[in-house]
């Protein structure tokens, strides 16, 4: 079954505008970690923020914040500020307990206009 | 501290070749795990090395195998290529189990299969 759920194949965004990703996620689990990787062109894919399943707050780092929504299982990305250098996939992942398992969604295209 | 190295980064091979793909963890990290990418079938997980030890394997065929040093370097090796094993193969860093800390990734292997 499907774990982890984008539904956004791609996105148009003004630069100076936030914009939200959406993620879906299935689990069972109690305990499990919540990610979202950005990967510009070059392919490497770079770590933006995480969320565990007990933190209570909205994970924040910079520009990036995590809309956490448990009961609803979704933990949408929120860019705030878009820059030109924000264009990429990004990509939501999650994180089984006690294994380095990750399983990751199909991505988001996002593209920043200036 | 350096990242997670991969090499070689691009390789033309042709189908029924072997290929053996190189990854180098973020000093004192115990964990190996490799990921194929595709536009179809996105990211995959292939396997997870911890301590040499083979944790976790994804849904691939025989064809794909690995292994882990004891100085945490890994290898993955494909044999007998096919065209539909062009892909950017990834591996990915980290210091231990649980849920929280991220993956480190390397730039990714680029493999294309003629």
């Amino acid at each position: 079954a499907q774990k982890i759920t984008q539904t956004q194949p791609g996105m148009f965004v003004q630069e100076k505008e936030a914009v939200t990703l959406d993620c879906t996620y299935d689990t069972s689990d109690q305990s499990y970690g919540l990610f979202w990787y950005k990967q510009p062109s070059s392919g490497e894919m770079i770590f933006l923020i995480y969320q565990g399943s007990y933190d209570e707050q909205n994970a924040t780092e910079g520009r990036y914040s995590l809309n956490f929504q448990k009961a609803r299982k979704s933990a949408n990305l929120v860019i705030s500020a878009s820059q030109l250098g924000d264009s990429a996939m990004y990509f939501c992942a999650m994180r089984e307990p006690f294994f380095n398992k990750f399983y990751f969604g199909s991505g988001t295209k996002l593209n920043v206009k200036p | 501290k350096a990242g997670v190295t991969q090499t070689p980064r691009y390789l033309i091979k042709t189908r029924g070749q072997q290929v053996t793909l190189s990854c180098s963890p973020i000093s004192g990290h115990r964990s190996v795990s490799w990921y194929q990418q595709t536009p179809g079938q996105g990211l995959q997980f292939l396997f997870e090395y911890f301590s040499e030890t083979q944790r976790n394997k994804g849904n691939f065929p025989g064809r794909f195998s690995g292994r882990q040093f004891s100085n945490s370097r890994s290898e993955m090796n494909v044999s007998t290529l096919e065209l539909g094993d062009s892909a950017l193969y990834l591996c990915a860093s980290c210091p231990g189990t649980g849920v929280t800390g991220e993956l480190f990734f390397g730039e990714g292997s680029r493999l294309t299969v003629l």
